[in-house]
């Protein structure tokens, strides 16, 4: 079946410790996001891709990076920067060429625990 | 970017109609309302989406207000599966080196919706 595929569910990891949350797709879609939600709160967008090799920094990307460099996979790595990086991230793909009001698809999250 | 307002939470009953209201008035003419929700752990899933007129689904309905300033989405009787947080966002047009759309995808706070038995 097609869809957007997120890994792993929960992640933990260290504080000062990089760490890459993978996000795949098989609906080639064009564009590609990442966001952020904390508890109780709504998404915020963290970065965007609209197609490969390019993409653009969202509202907080502060301490974050990514990169597209195949359709499929739009991979975010949190980095030692992030002042507050335990949060849940969604990862989101949308629309195939020549449709461009189509919905977004979203995966089902990484919930991440750095301690 | 154009924003969005939503009230923060609203109750239903079940089985009863759900008017759940968006205000949008900074929109741009070529501005689509798209709304999701949000299952508790889950990612958000699309709801509807429009642009001028009226749409129905599946799922819902939604209804634009005739200046686009505002919009309702209605969920005509709510279940208990119905309850979520719901939120209306705006297409932002951001056009790549490609030539294409897709715009930010901006979400707000939303609205949660609360169904009773």
């Amino acid at each position: 079946d097609g869809g957007i595929t997120q890994s792993p569910k929960y992640l933990f990891r260290k504080e000062g410790q990089n760490v890459t949350l993978s996000c795949e797709q098989n609906l080639n879609h064009d564009a590609m996001y990442w966001y952020r939600q904390d508890p109780g709160q709504g998404l915020r967008l963290i970065y965007y891709s609209q197609i490969v090799n390019d993409f653009q920094k969202g509202d907080i990307a502060e301490g974050y990076s990514v990169s597209r460099e195949k359709k499929e996979s739009f991979p975010l790595t949190v980095t030692s920067a992030q002042k507050n990086p335990t949060a849940f991230y969604l990862c989101a793909s949308r629309g195939d060429r020549g449709s461009l009001n189509t919905e977004a698809f979203f995966g089902q999250g990484t919930r991440l625990t750095v301690v | 970017d154009a924003k969005t307002t939503q009230p923060n939470s609203m109750e239903s009953n079940e089985e009863e109609p759900v008017h759940l209201p968006c205000n949008h008035s900074t929109i741009s003419g070529t501005d689509y309302i798209h709304w999701y929700r949000q299952l508790p752990s889950q990612g958000p899933e699309y709801v509807i989406h429009g642009l001028t007129s009226n749409v129905n689904n599946r799922m819902a309905s939604l209804a634009i207000a005739e200046d686009r300033k505002s919009s309702t989405l209605i969920l005509h009787r709510a279940t208990l599966r119905d309850a979520a947080v719901y939120y209306c966002i705006l297409r932002a047009h951001t056009p790549n080196a490609g030539g294409t759309s897709y715009g930010k995808l901006t979400f707000g706070q939303g609205t949660i919706l609360t169904v009773h038995p």
